[in-house]
């Protein structure tokens, strides 16, 4: 089943102990994004990749990292956690097109986390 | 201001009338729009995608733009309780620095009353 599976989905952690959200997709997609979804604020972009060793900023990439080594895998790390990244966090990918993205996104069923 | 702009609603449409979604865009540049409808507690799902101006209709959906007037739209037809959602319009900005990135406005409440 075609599938982009997110890692936890539910987190309730304190403030600077690091962690990682793991994402892995088995569609072969070259692209791949993290977004946050804040009540009022829709989805916010922090980071997208284009393909293994290729990442760029979204617009919200304040206190996140990615790294893209593997085709399938596009973890977001959090170093040092703050109160003000208590959000849901989704996870995407997509065959890009000419226009960057022009296709459908996959999302994963998003990770809800908590920063205390 | 901000650069994918939905009004929140919520939109309330009775069973069987029309709904209609409204999306502004900022950027000129912009090439690719897209619908997407999200259930509470769900993930967002792919309704349409137009690229070029005027309508496109799949179904009970027709996607509507005027790159113009840098505005969207999605009307639903025969509306249906189960349409009742989160209706997210999302743009992809032009090339350059900012290929690959995907804005999606702050999404419409849509609930559809029997």
């Amino acid at each position: 089943e075609a599938q982009v599976t997110q890692n936890p989905r539910y987190l309730i952690t304190v403030t600077g102990k690091k962690l990682t959200v793991t994402c892995s997709q088995n569609m072969n997609h070259e692209y791949m994004s993290w977004y946050r979804q804040d009540p009022g604020l829709g989805l916010r972009q922090i980071y997208y990749s284009m393909n293994v060793e290729v990442t760029d900023k979204g617009d919200v990439p304040e206190g996140y990292k990615v790294s893209r080594k593997e085709k399938r895998n596009f973890p977001l790390i959090l170093e040092s956690p703050s109160p003000n990244q208590t959000s849901l966090y989704f996870c995407a990918s997509s065959f890009p097109g000419l226009a960057g993205v022009d296709g459908e996104l996959f999302f994963g069923e998003g990770s809800r986390l908590t920063v205390l | 201001q901000k650069e994918v702009e939905q009004n929140s609603g919520p939109l309330s449409v009775p069973e069987g009338a029309i709904a209609s979604l409204n999306c502004t865009y900022s950027d000129r540049g912009s090439q690719s729009f897209f619908w997407y409808r999200q259930y509470s507690g769900k993930s967002p799902e792919l309704i349409m995608f137009i690229y070029s101006n005027g309508d496109k209709e799949d179904g009970r959906f027709t996607a509507q733009l005027n790159k113009a007037s840098q505005y969207v739209s999605l009307l639903i037809r025969d509306s249906q309780p189960s349409d009742s959602a989160t209706y997210l319009c999302a743009v992809n900005s032009a090339g350059g620095t900012s290929y690959g990135k995907l804005t999606f406005g702050q999404g419409t409440i849509l609930t559809v009353h029997p």
